[in-house]
């Protein structure tokens, strides 16, 4: 059983547009959200993050936006660029306010695909 | 934030053999973890290693499996014993907590093909 769904296997965007990267979760217990970026032959690397007790969070071009009453969260990317293709990883973490500090639920990501 | 060197990047094996893969961290940190994902699939926790002490293995892995050796609070490794075509994963280990000032951290990652 999927406890974060990325729904989208891929998505294709023209330089310059906006990216947007959807994440769902079932577990309410989720209280921290990642996404991850990870090009082919490397592990994957950190993004941007949101607790619970955030509805935004905004780095540079990108920002995470999260819906708790829908259990879904979304990464912006404004504007795309070629050099983000790559695949985007959700992850949850369960129990993060209550001192479970290590242990992450992923997705199975979305490679997104910038075109110039 | 921690920079991780993993080797090796890629093998393949013959079934029935033993690999073990080895992570370096450029800091001392207390918990290392290991990853697999296998094609198609997510993430998937299998143990945290522990300096000092046996790792702590989640849900559906086990140490006869895969055993993990921390030495030193800088490096680990992870063997995927008795191979078999079903462990052909990626696997990565990675360092780093949530509550901490630097999220998880990971390495290149090693492209395991057992035939």
């Amino acid at each position: 059983d999927q406890q974060v769904k990325q729904n989208s296997p891929s998505l294709s965007v023209q330089e310059g547009r906006i990216s947007i990267l959807n994440c769902d979760y079932t577990n309410s217990m989720f209280d921290y959200f990642l996404w991850y970026k990870k090009y082919p032959a490397e592990g994957p690397t950190f993004l941007i993050s949101i607790s619970s007790i955030k509805d935004k969070n905004e780095d540079g071009r990108f920002t995470v936006f999260l819906n708790k009453s829908a259990k879904h969260l979304s990464l912006h990317i404004v504007p795309s660029q070629p050099g983000d293709s790559a695949v985007y990883f959700c992850a949850a973490s369960p129990g993060y306010n209550a001192g479970n500090n290590r242990k992450l639920i992923w997705g199975l990501g979305t490679s997104l695909a910038v075109n110039p | 934030s921690a920079v991780i060197s993993q080797k090796p990047s890629r093998d393949i094996c013959q079934r029935g053999t033993s690999l073990t893969i080895q992570c370096q961290v450029d800091s001392q940190v207390t918990m290392m973890f290991w990853y697999r994902q296998q094609p198609g699939q997510s993430l998937t926790l299998i143990a945290t290693a522990n300096q000092g002490s046996e790792a702590t293995y989640e849900s559906g892995f086990v140490i006869d499996k895969f055993p993990i050796s921390r030495p030193n609070l800088t490096f680990s490794t992870l063997t995927v014993s008795n191979m078999s075509p079903e462990d052909s994963s990626i696997y990565l280990c990675s360092v780093g907590y949530l509550a901490g000032s630097s999220p998880p951290t990971f390495g290149q990652g090693t492209r395991l093909t057992v035939v």
